[in-house]
């Protein structure tokens, strides 16, 4: 079974932190996203990587910044957490040339 | 800008009727559509799809509809059943292959024992 794995599922971090959300696909997918869901909103793309060290601006990208060092592993990074980053944060990946997005069990992040 | 619109937040539906969800969009360079199911703590789950060349794609209790001259598109689920209660997802893409999705605001359906 296919898998999207986010390591930490629920977070709290004050103002100001470094916050590191941790994504990890099994299915040797070369796509993979970072999008963050809020109430009203529905899913917002964040950033997206269509290869190992590629990335690329997604609709909402300020205040965030992404690694990918290996093809399994996509990071999202908020250098300075702040209040308005509170959200869920959801992963996803997807072969090449495929639209149908494998989600991960996203990561609530709180910040006070 | 909201190019993937729902305009219902939430639908109550009574278990065994028909549950009809809508969803329009703007932008007319899309070309493939999706929805998403998704339970509370988990992540979205691919549901139906849809390309621009159909009006309709069926999968068991779940229709989509297309009506390309409105931008329209509509999910009915019937019968529905409890473990429908969710939130529904309508997804957009330029084409089919190209992975990006620019997604609805949601619908919560409650589905009434």
């Amino acid at each position: 079974d296919v898998k999207v794995t986010q390591s930490s599922r629920y977070l709290v971090k004050r103002t100001g932190e470094k916050v590191f959300l941790e994504c990890v696909q099994d299915m040797d997918h070369e796509n993979m996203f970072w999008y963050r869901q809020d109430p009203g909103l529905g899913l917002r793309l964040i950033y997206f990587s269509y290869d190992v060290k590629m990335k690329e601006k997604g609709d909402i990208p300020e205040g965030y910044s992404v690694s990918r060092e290996k093809k399994e592993r996509f990071s999202l990074i908020l250098e300075s957490a702040s209040t308005n980053q509170t959200s869920m944060y959801l992963c996803a990946s997807v072969g090449a040339g495929a639209n149908v997005l494998t989600f991960g069990a996203g990561s609530r992040l709180t910040v006070l | 800008d909201q190019q993937v619109k729902q305009n219902s937040p939430s639908l109550s539906v009574q278990e065994g009727r028909i549950s009809i969800l809508n969803c329009d969009y703007t932008n007319s360079m899309f070309d493939y559509f999706l929805w998403y199911k998704k339970y509370p703590a988990e992540g979205p789950t691919f549901l139906i799809s849809i390309s621009s060349i159909k009006d309709k794609n069926e999968d068991g209790r779940f229709t989509v509809f297309l009506n390309k001259s409105a931008k329209h598109l509509s999910l009915h689920i019937v019968p529905s059943q409890p473990g429908d209660s969710a939130v529904y997802f309508c997804a957009a893409s330029p084409n089919f292959g190209n992975e990006k999705l620019t997604f609805g605001t949601g619908t919560r359906l409650t589905i009434i024992p």
